[in-house]
């Protein structure tokens, strides 16, 4: 079975700090995701990437950024949190662009 | 830009029932179409898969169905069971690089005992 892991079910963090969320899939897939999805609007495209050091913007890229160093491993970083990313994150991945989407459990951050 | 909607939002309906959620989206043009299962404050399951040449896809209880020139597809769920009841998402796959899904918002399903 697919296993795709998140680093953090829960996470309190202060305005302006800097938050780092983790994904982590174990078969060896070439594309991963990053979402958010908030009530009334629905799952949203933050970034993806399509191999090792690559990755391109989603729908709402902005005051966010990612790192893929490894396959395996993708990273959403906050730069400096704001109350507007109070939101349940979810990381996705897939062996290839037309294959199914495999979710993380789902990180909840809530910004102070 | 594709645009995706469920309807209904929430739909309330006596166990042993068989029930239809439907989605339909703007853009016609899709490589696929995912069906989600969610249940409260956890991430998403995978239901199915169809993929644009094909009409529809089972597995169990569950049919779904593709009509992509009318920008379509149905979840059709036999024998509704309470362990049925959770949101349903419906995701589709416009581009055909590694760009991500673009949602519904999903359909709330309650299975009364």
């Amino acid at each position: 079975d697919v296993k795709v892991t998140q680093s953090s079910r829960y996470l309190v963090k202060r305005t302006g700090e800097k938050v780092f969320l983790e994904c982590v899939q174990d078969m060896d897939h070439e594309n991963m995701f990053w979402y958010r999805q908030d009530p009334g609007l629905g799952l949203r495209l933050i970034y993806f990437s399509y191999d090792v050091k690559m990755k391109e913007k989603g729908d709402i890229p902005e005051g966010y950024s990612v790192s893929r160093e490894k396959k395996e491993r993708f990273s959403l970083i906050l730069e400096s949190a704001s109350t507007n990313q109070t939101s349940m994150y979810l990381c996705a991945s897939c062996a290839s662009s037309l294959k199914t989407q495999y979710f993380g459990p789902g990180t909840r951050l809530l910004v102070l | 830009k594709q645009e995706v909607t469920q309807i209904p939002a929430a739909l309330s309906v006596p166990e042993g029932e068989n029930l239809v959620l439907n989605c339909s989206f703007t853009d016609s043009a899709i490589y696929n179409l995912q069906w989600f299962r969610q249940d409260p404050g956890k991430g998403l399951t995978s239901l199915l898969l169809i993929q644009s040449s094909q009409r529809e896809q089972t597995s169990g209880r569950l049919n779904a169905s593709l009509d992509k020139s009318s920008g379509r597809s149905t979840l059709y769920i036999a024998a509704s069971q309470p362990g049925d009841s959770a949101t349903y998402l419906c995701a589709v796959k416009s581009g055909g690089g590694a760009d991500g899904l673009t949602f519904g918002k999903g359909t709330h399903l309650i299975i009364q005992p």
